[in-house]
């Protein structure tokens, strides 16, 4: 088993859609949980960083972690056209420098 | 925001040349560097842990003297891929830990073709 699992989609909205994206991970020491945003060809940009159990909300993006289900989620609002992108999440356990990704859950939102 | 730079962002290079690439953060001192890889429709897979003034950390399977790293100051790191093959070419993305927010922001990536 995967320390991360992420399903690579490709995932295709209609604009203005919730988006739900998620990622299980197997790892009990993972303590604190990244969302980074890839577009093609450019390096991951970070979008939202938790640390504990509970809702993170930036904007049009929520951020959700359950530790004790092992679960992590990313909801985008009103999606539009330019969130189209991969989207990877990425944790790390404390005391640790690196951080471990999943694959990226390719988006597409349609006008 | 924090900005982590890469040059070149991308290059061309014969079979058994050597590529450096560089990696600057560029609003903030980062004491530790990361190099990525990635392939296509691939995650990033971590390749080294560059930590300013030592040797890096190399992950199990990836050889240290084919992907030589420095990091010699607080704000650059190099990557030289040394004698470089076609199974080399891939995306190299760098990342630069920010340590009041423990959080590592990422360059914009430096795509090698080896011909």
């Amino acid at each position: 088993q995967k320390e991360v699992e992420q399903d690579p989609g490709p995932l295709s909205v209609p604009e203005g859609a919730i988006v739900s994206l998620n990622c299980t991970y197997s790892n009990s020491a993972f303590q604190y949980f990244m969302w980074y945003r890839q577009y093609s060809r450019k390096g991951p940009e970070l979008l939202m960083y938790t640390y504990s159990s509970g809702n993170k909300e930036d904007g049009r993006f929520t951020a959700q972690v359950d530790k004790s289900s092992k679960y992590i989620s990313l909801f985008i609002r009103d999606s539009q056209p330019s969130d189209s992108a991969t989207y990877l999440c990425a944790m790390k356990a404390g005391g640790s420098e690196k951080l471990v990704f999943g694959k990226g859950t390719k988006l597409t939102v349609n006008p | 925001g924090a900005v982590v730079s890469q040059h070149p962002s991308w290059v061309i290079c014969k079979s058994g040349t050597s590529v450096k690439i560089e990696c600057r953060s560029l609003d903030f001192q980062a004491t530790t560097m990361f190099w990525y890889r990635q392939f296509p429709k691939q995650s990033l897979m971590l390749m080294a842990t560059s930590n300013e003034g030592s040797k890096a950390t190399y992950e199990q399977g990836v050889e240290k003297d084919k992907f030589l790293i420095n990091h010699a100051s607080l704000t650059l790191s190099t990557l030289t891929v040394t004698s470089a093959h076609p199974e080399d070419s891939s995306f190299y993305i760098c990342s630069a830990r920010e340590a009041s927010t423990d959080t590592q922001y990422f360059g914009p990536g430096t795509r090698l073709t080896v011909l």
